[in-house]
């Protein structure tokens, strides 16, 4: 699976949009940008993911660029609920095996009043 | 809503106990993990299974062992807890073809060797 590279931390204002990028310069053409979050004292949560259109949920959008070696998660107005730990990750998916998710630091997003 | 529960949310146990790990999953996945999560090194993989008595090394498995003897039921063994292997363990499942929910995992155990 393609390495990911993010940001340490970052700081969003209550409200506001949190814009989280990812550096995945590698990925291959069959890989799927995912993203998690954990919160503190518990487990990750799946929040979205792509292959190369930008995608929505309730949650999140996911920006891929048209060269797939980045992208942005956005939290479109942040609470103090969103801080937490937040994982971007490439692998295959649908494979039919157990392909496993490798994660990295991740990025601390602190969500502030 | 669904599901993965671990047995225990924090655990002591002392050096050279065997320990067992307990997840179960209701939603019928096929694949199981556990992870182990430590500051600074982020989650790294112990152990996977994609099917019943079937198991995979992840990238850590030194020290540990795993059983799976029915689908909903992965359970992590330390054959003899030693104090490094003080951590927070999680486990996880996924569907044989990984969709719209990728992995779901449980809230950790936190375990404690003395």
């Amino acid at each position: 699976d393609a390495k990911t590279t993010q940001p340490t931390s970052m700081d969003c204002a209550e409200g506001r949009a949190a814009n989280l990028p990812c550096n995945h310069s590698t990925i291959s053409g069959n890989e799927y940008v995912y993203w998690y979050r954990q919160i503190h004292s518990q487990g990750p949560q799946y929040i979205i993911h792509g292959l190369k259109n930008n995608e929505t949920n309730e949650m999140a959008s996911l920006i891929i660029t048209e060269d797939r070696k980045s992208s942005t998660l956005i939290l479109p107005h942040a609470t103090l609920r969103d801080t937490a730990v937040y994982y971007c990750i490439v692998r295959v998916a649908n494979t039919g095996t157990a392909s496993k998710l490798t994660f990295g630091t991740g990025t601390r997003l602190q969500v502030t009043l | 809503d669904v599901k993965v529960t671990q047995s225990s949310r924090y655990l002591v146990k002392r050096t050279g106990e065997k320990v067992f790990l307990e997840c179960v999953q209701d939603m019928d996945h096929e694949n199981m993990f556990w992870y182990r999560q430590d500051p600074g090194l982020g989650l790294r993989l112990i152990y996977f299974s994609y099917d019943v008595k079937m198991k995979e090394k992840g990238d850590i498995p030194e020290g540990y062992s795993v059983s799976r003897e029915k689908k909903e039921r992965f359970s992590l063994i330390l054959e003899s807890a030693s104090t490094n292997q003080t951590s927070m363990y999680l486990c996880a499942s996924s569907p044989l073809r990984t969709g719209s929910h990728g992995y779901t995992f449980g809230s950790g155990t936190r375990l404690t060797v003395v």
